[in-house]
């Protein structure tokens, strides 16, 4: 079972406001790691998947970037915007398996 | 984007009974679905794994004959809880992904689950 840490649990943004969070996980073994948006009353989204040491990715306003030697994913919000309120999910896979192990998730709550 | 289908979305129901959720993949081939349960206030933790036309891979602690998984093709899964009791009361959650790690899992809307 992986240890996949996200920090923090909860944080409060003002709209326009930009904010970063992190996830941690062990970094032997890597495969793959994802990042889920999921808001209220819907299924989760697909952010990114990641592989590369070093990637970094974009999505409008959310980009996110990975070290996978030290075990850490940093995910960035630009100019928060109420609809960006949602809990974000981070799940890494190990090699050789598609099973993925979700952290706690960081709950965004962006304030108008 | 692909499209995941999960019913019921809620079911409330008495101790004993057998309960059936299914997983659909709308548009797209479903090698692999997986099952999940949420308690309150954690994360979303994996039940088994599914592959189409094989048995499926339960996670260590869950009993495979209390969830009963079936993938009969490659756009549907099931999961029917067996005999449900209250402590089974959960919200329940499927994905589905075309097998590699290095693709995104496509989410159903989930099922909340009470057992009274």
């Amino acid at each position: 079972i992986l240890n996949v840490e996200q920090s923090p649990q909860s944080l409060h943004v003002q709209e326009g406001d930009s904010t970063n969070f992190t996830c941690s996980f062990p970094s032997s073994n890597f495969y793959a790691l994802h990042w889920y948006r999921w808001e209220t009353a819907k299924s989760p989204e697909a952010l990114f998947v990641m592989t590369l040491n070093g990637d970094e990715k974009k999505k409008g306003r959310i980009s996110a970037t990975l070290n996978t030697k030290e075990g850490y994913s940093y995910l960035y919000i630009k100019g928060s915007q109420p609809e960006d309120s949602a809990t974000y999910l981070c799940a890494p896979s190990k090699a050789a398996g598609n099973k993925l192990t979700f952290g706690g998730g960081t709950r965004v709550l962006v304030k108008p | 984007g692909a499209v995941v289908s999960q019913h019921p979305s809620w079911v409330i129901c008495k101790s004993g009974t057998s309960v059936k959720i299914e997983c659909r993949s709308l548009d797209f081939q479903a090698t692999t679905m997986f099952w999940y349960r949420q308690f309150p206030k954690q994360s979303l933790m994996l039940m088994a794994t599914s592959n189409e036309g094989s048995k499926a891979t339960y996670e260590q602690g869950v009993e495979k004959d209390k969830f009963l998984i079936n993938h009969a093709s490659l756009t549907l899964s099931t999961l029917t809880v067996t005999s449900a009791h209250p402590e089974d009361s959960s919200f329940y959650i499927c994905s589905a992904t075309g097998g590699r790690a290095d693709q995104p899992q496509h989410f159903g809307d989930g099922t909340r689950l009470s057992i009274l």
